[in-house]
């Protein structure tokens, strides 16, 4: 079974540029959730992809967009990048359904992110 | 809007002591909670869950942790600390609303645990 896996690992960016994060989800998972973590604080929910739509989003600008394709592994973007945007991004997979599973994210081991 | 307190940035314990992470959360619908641990440098692992059930709920690793409505809580212990039980854990609460929604968790601030010999 593949865990989640995040690219790139870490990546330095100057202010208004744009930036792309990918994430695989683990194997029969439908679900993909990202999340900002900056230094020193719990992780903030971004959004969530459900089979290529995004269902349910944090307090994040537009400037943050999404994508999901069929087999399920996702990209982050974010537009006009900000200094504050210097943070760890973690993508997180689940199986999107009730029972056992229910809310057990299987977190990657995230991009870090520099804006300068 | 749900919410998760923890209480201490810090705990630092010697090894072999008690382990003892407080949480407290606030949801206007029951509440699934966790607790994650990271270790420096990677991701998220998942320690244990609350959905329905029993109450107190054993995770790996040793850890358990005792869902208390009346007290809104979910402290997170460990009888005896292992030198590698050095991390930073994060409390979470997920409002169950149906459908889709397992991916929306809202964190704590965290607690990084110190572990002295």
């Amino acid at each position: 079974e593949t865990g989640v896996t995040q690219s790139p690992t870490h990546l330095i960016k100057t202010r208004g540029q744009q930036v792309t994060l990918r994430c695989s989800s683990q194997s029969g998972h439908n679900t993909v959730s990202w999340y900002q973590q900056a230094l020193g604080q719990g992780p903030q929910f971004i959004f969530q992809y459900y089979r290529e739509e995004e269902n349910g989003r944090g307090n994040f600008p537009p400037r943050f967009s999404g994508l999901q394709f069929p087999n399920y592994s996702s990209e982050l973007n974010v537009n006009a990048l900000e200094l504050d945007d210097s943070a760890l991004y973690l993508c997180a997979s689940s199986s999107g359904t009730s029972g056992r599973g229910a809310g057990e994210l299987f977190f990657g081991e995230g991009s870090r992110l520099t804006v300068l | 809007a749900q919410s998760v307190t923890q209480l201490g940035s810090h705990v630092s314990v010697s090894e072999g002591a008690l382990v003892l992470l407080r949480c407290n959360y606030s949801s206007s619908v029951p509440p699934y909670l966790f607790w994650y641990v990271q270790y420096p440098n990677q991701g998220l692992q998942l320690l244990l869950k609350y959905t329905t059930g029993a109450t107190l709920v054993k995770g790996i690793n040793g850890f358990e942790a005792e869902f208390k409505k009346s007290e809104t809580s979910f402290h997170l212990t460990k009888p005896s600390a292992h030198m590698s039980d050095a991390a930073e854990y994060f409390c979470a609460v997920s409002e169950y609303a149906g459908g889709t929604s397992y991916g929306k968790l809202t964190f704590g601030q965290g607690t990084i645990l110190t572990v002295h010999p």
